[in-house]
């Protein structure tokens, strides 16, 4: 079975910190890992996938396949990073019908 | 592109009401998955169709009933409604080839009373 857990529902941080939000998975299988991000009103979004090792809007994260862990993280954090964060798994490889599990979220307020 | 798009917005039906839910997926995907987003918890996969087939499906009963049609456009829909349905209901949609990103639509939020 795939879970996806994040221990925080709500992380408050200044302006300025640095951020990190926790995900632990337990899949037996190789999996693929990826950070959406929801703001305001808007459309639940990808934010960056474990397999492109690349830095989206100062957000960073790595596969921990010792820990488990895919912690999202960002050195300085701003105003406008505040939103709902969800960690994701889904098989790697295989057909494109690959269903993607979902934490609970993490609600992230950067205050100024 | 617009996008996913997702119709209606807004739903309010009555206990063991039939409920149809409709997605059109972003402009070059054939893949189209349904989640379910109960208020405070994380979207949960309801089903998925490639080719007008259901190719997967998650912890849902069979009330939950799906259909994709050769526009790759899909249904959702839900017979015998109970209150717990209730529920922001998203439509994802994917290449079947390629990165596979999944695009999301805004939702349509269900209301059973």
């Amino acid at each position: 079975a795939q879970r996806v857990t994040q221990p925080e529902k709500l992380l408050s941080v200044f302006k300025g910190a640095p951020v990190e939000l926790k995900c632990n998975y337990s899949y037996s299988g190789s999996p693929e890992l990826f950070w959406y991000v929801q703001y305001s009103r808007q459309r639940l979004q990808l934010l960056l996938r474990h397999i492109s090792r690349e830095s989206i809007k100062g957000f960073t994260a790595d596969l921990n396949k010792g820990e488990t862990s895919f912690h999202l993280k960002k050195p300085f954090a701003q105003e406008e990073d505040s939103a709902m964060y969800y960690c994701a798994l889904r098989k790697a490889g295989g057909t494109s019908y690959g269903k993607l599990t979902f934490g609970q979220g993490t609600i992230l307020t950067v205050h100024p | 592109d617009a996008g996913v798009t997702q119709s209606p917005t807004h739903l309010i039906k009555t206990r063991g009401q039939q409920v149809t839910l409709r997605c059109s997926p972003k402009s070059g995907h054939d893949t189209v998955s349904w989640y379910q987003q109960a208020l405070g918890q994380g979207p949960q996969f309801i089903f998925q169709y490639y080719e007008e087939e259901e190719r997967q499906r998650g912890n849902f009963p069979d009330r939950f009933s799906g259909h994709q049609f050769p526009n790759y456009s899909s249904e959702l829909n839900v017979n015998a409604l109970l209150l717990g349905d209730s529920a922001l209901y998203l439509c994802a949609s994917s290449p079947h080839t390629g990165p596979r990103e999944a695009f999301f639509g805004q939702g349509t939020r269900l209301t059973v009373v």
